[in-house]
């Protein structure tokens, strides 16, 4: 166990909707990583939080959107969602702010299936 | 473009075997290669990690061997395990402060008894 809690596991919705995923980081971790994994193009990151602030920007589309609050939990909301956007959303978190001082620790992700 | 570039995509050893996972990058910037190991239905949890100072890390079992001027490190698997059987991502990270990490696509790696 990481210490790492996404919710919900499990998702199914239908094009042109909006869901919000939900990530708690471990006790103590500051920094909050967003990523998505599809089959052919791995783990994609798309963006960070550290203590609230957003501190970096990956292939992150503009229906999607993140935030983190005050008490560090994140959330993932993704808009006007299409049939590509289905895939494994993982949240990670660390205690530095910078990715390459430390291990990123993983949920257990959330799938999204868009029909 | 995939910034860290691993092959193969899928990998069968038996019990014993060593099965070596490559990866080669080309930002000159990258300064953190760690490995994750993932099992199906977890996220991916670190494995080992290397910095560009030294050419190997042993940790247990498994090896990363890290070539600087081809700008490649690949990731070996001692006497691999029916339990080792995980998706393997290598990753990269430039600088000081950087705020990403930039992963491979993944090797399937299957261990059979």
């Amino acid at each position: 166990d990481s210490g790492v809690t996404q919710t919900p596991k499990h998702l199914i919705t239908a094009t042109g909707q909006r869901v919000t995923l939900r990530c708690s980081p471990r006790s103590g971790d500051l920094s909050v990583y967003w990523y998505q994994q599809s089959l052919d193009q791995g783990l994609q990151f798309l963006i960070q939080y550290y203590n609230g602030e957003e501190r970096a920007k990956g292939n992150i589309l503009e229906r999607f959107s993140a935030q983190q609050f005050p008490d560090l939990h994140s959330e993932l909301n993704l808009s006007s969602l299409e049939l590509g956007d289905s895939a494994l959303y993982f949240c990670a978190s660390s205690v530095s702010q910078a990715a390459n001082t430390g291990e990123l620790f993983f949920g257990e992700g959330s799938r999204l299936t868009v029909l | 473009q995939q910034q860290v570039k691993q092959s193969p995509q899928s990998l069968i050893v038996q019990k014993g075997g060593i099965p070596i996972i490559n990866c080669a990058y080309e930002n000159t910037a990258f300064d953190y290669f760690p490995w994750y190991q993932q099992f199906p239905g977890k996220g991916p949890a670190l494995l080992i990690a290397i910095r560009p100072d030294v050419s190997e890390k042993k940790e247990g079992r498994f090896t990363i061997s890290f070539n600087k001027s081809a700008k490649q490190f690949s990731l070996h698997i001692m006497d691999s395990q029916p339990g080792d059987s995980a998706t393997y991502f290598c990753a990269a990270s430039e600088g000081a402060g950087a705020n990403n990490l930039f992963f491979g696509t993944g090797t399937r790696l299957t261990v059979i008894p």
